[in-house]
């Protein structure tokens, strides 16, 4: 059974507009949270994280979310840039495993 | 600086047919890890090592080995490859882990390896 989901496997938003990925996990014993950034034929990028102590962290444009009550994590793009069409990852660590949702896909249009 | 390299980035093989996917980082990482991602199944962990020596296992280790013993390379071993093996296989190192280093915990990952079993 998956620990982590990203039940949405598609986005898509308009340039310039906000953009807001989403991912649940079942388990409370992590201690980080990241987004990963993934472009076709290449490997993952690291993009932003928070620990668990923390409900927010910002990186520019890009914002996470951790709202351990709930087990959500979000990942929140303002503006979207047409740069930013890639695949995108939510990873949860705890005890030296990561664990990866399944990808959600964002097409930012210009 | 290469960073993460992955060696071979595609290879064919039969079942039964054993390889090995390459792993070299020039970072001075502590961790390394191996992760294979299927079509709606993300990145799941095989393998991974904390430093020279030491490895564990992953969420789906079955029919695959990895040993550690320089700091630099972590090679993934399969000694029998089965169809279930086709694959897209990253390998991925960082400084440390998060809870010794107080940091992100980022990952720095390789350009990945193509491997389809027939």
């Amino acid at each position: 059974d998956q620990q982590v989901k990203q039940n949405s496997p598609s986005l898509s938003v308009q340039e310039g507009r906000i953009s807001i990925l989403n991912c649940d996990y079942t388990n409370s014993m992590f201690d980080y949270f990241l987004w990963y950034k993934k472009y076709p034929a290449e490997g993952p990028t690291f993009l932003i994280s928070i620990s668990s102590i923390k409900d927010k962290n910002e990186d520019g444009r890009f914002t996470v979310f951790l709202n351990k009550s709930a087990k959500h994590l979000s990942l929140h793009i303002v503006p979207s840039q047409p740069g930013d069409s890639a695949v995108y990852f939510c990873a949860l660590y705890n005890f030296n495993k990561f664990y990866f949702g399944s990808g959600t896909k964002l097409n930012v249009k210009p | 600086n290469a960073g993460v390299t992955q060696t071979p980035k595609f290879q064919v093989l039969k079942t039964g047919q054993s390889m090995t996917l390459q792993c070299a980082q020039d970072m001075n990482h502590e961790y390394m890890s191996w992760y294979r991602q299927d079509p709606g199944m993300g990145l799941r962990l095989i393998h991974y090592s904390v430093g020279a020596g030491i490895t564990d296992q992953g969420e789906v280790p079955n029919g695959y080995n990895v040993s550690r013993s320089t700091t630099e390379d972590f090679p993934l071993r399969l000694l029998s490859a089965a169809p279930s093996q086709t694959s897209v296989y990253f390998c991925a190192s960082s400084y440390t882990r998060p809870e010794v280093a107080g940091d992100t915990g980022e990952l720095f990952f390789g350009e990945g390896s193509r491997l389809t079993v027939l």
